[in-house]
């Protein structure tokens, strides 16, 4: 069966210094990788999918990249965080490119101090 | 893309069926409806989809008015571990991920 990990779980960072987001898929090939984000009490924002290793798309304009050095892996990083980038950070997968049914991990809760 | 407009919070004493609304006027011919729930601090979770049939799997069932304006997600015996936000979703079959959009959901409180 296919599974998804994201890790740190939590995270504590101070403004200015980086950040390394990191989500396996298991138990698959090639699947659809996205990051969202979610900030306290509102819904999820899309910030980058992936269909296959190397190929990266941002949604929105930010403070943050992400890259897919392996086929079932996905990282969300920044080089300097801003307070803004406090947020639950979740990482999803689907195996189809219409993203009709995602799976999401737990997430990673970060607060920039 | 289709709008849902959801109520913010309903609740549901635990053993009773949770009927959880929502409203779509304007959707699509090739938009289906999905239902995704999020536990809190927890990443979202698939629930159910469909077009215009009623669909039923082990977590639910979605009840879709003919004119596919609204739809009422049905869990038949609530528990406390349904507590959760309710996120209903119309977008194409195979359209973009940008489409999935979450909006502010409803918060089921299932009650003791």
């Amino acid at each position: 069966s296919q599974t998804i990990h994201q890790w740190p779980a939590t995270l504590v960072q101070p403004v200015g210094s980086p950040l390394s987001l990191e989500c396996t898929v298991e138990g698959t090939s090639n699947p659809n990788l996205y990051w969202y984000r979610q900030a306290a009490g509102r819904g999820l924002q899309l910030l980058f999918y992936s269909v296959g290793i190397g190929q990266i798309s941002s949604e929105v304009p930010q403070n943050l990249s992400a890259s897919r050095p392996q086929d079932r892996q996905f990282i969300l990083s920044s080089k300097k965080l801003l307070l803004s980038d406090s947020g639950f950070y979740l990482c999803a997968w689907t195996a189809d490119s219409g993203a009709n049914v995602l799976t999401f991990g737990a997430g990673s809760r970060l607060t920039v101090l | 893309d289709a709008k849902t407009t959801q109520p913010t919070s309903m609740d549901c004493a635990e053993g009773r069926a949770a009927n959880l609304p929502c409203n779509h006027s304007t959707i699509s011919g090739n938009e289906y409806v999905y239902w995704y729930r999020q536990i809190h601090s927890q990443g979202p979770q698939y629930i159910i989809h469909g077009l215009k049939n009623n669909e039923t799997n082990e977590m639910a069932s979605l009840i879709i008015t003919e004119d596919r304006k609204s739809s009422t997600l049905i869990l038949p015996h609530a528990t406390l571990r349904d507590t959760a936000v309710y996120y209903c979703i119309v977008r194409p079959w195979g359209g973009s991920a940008r489409q999935l959009t979450f909006g502010s959901g409803t918060q089921l409180t299932v009650l003791p």
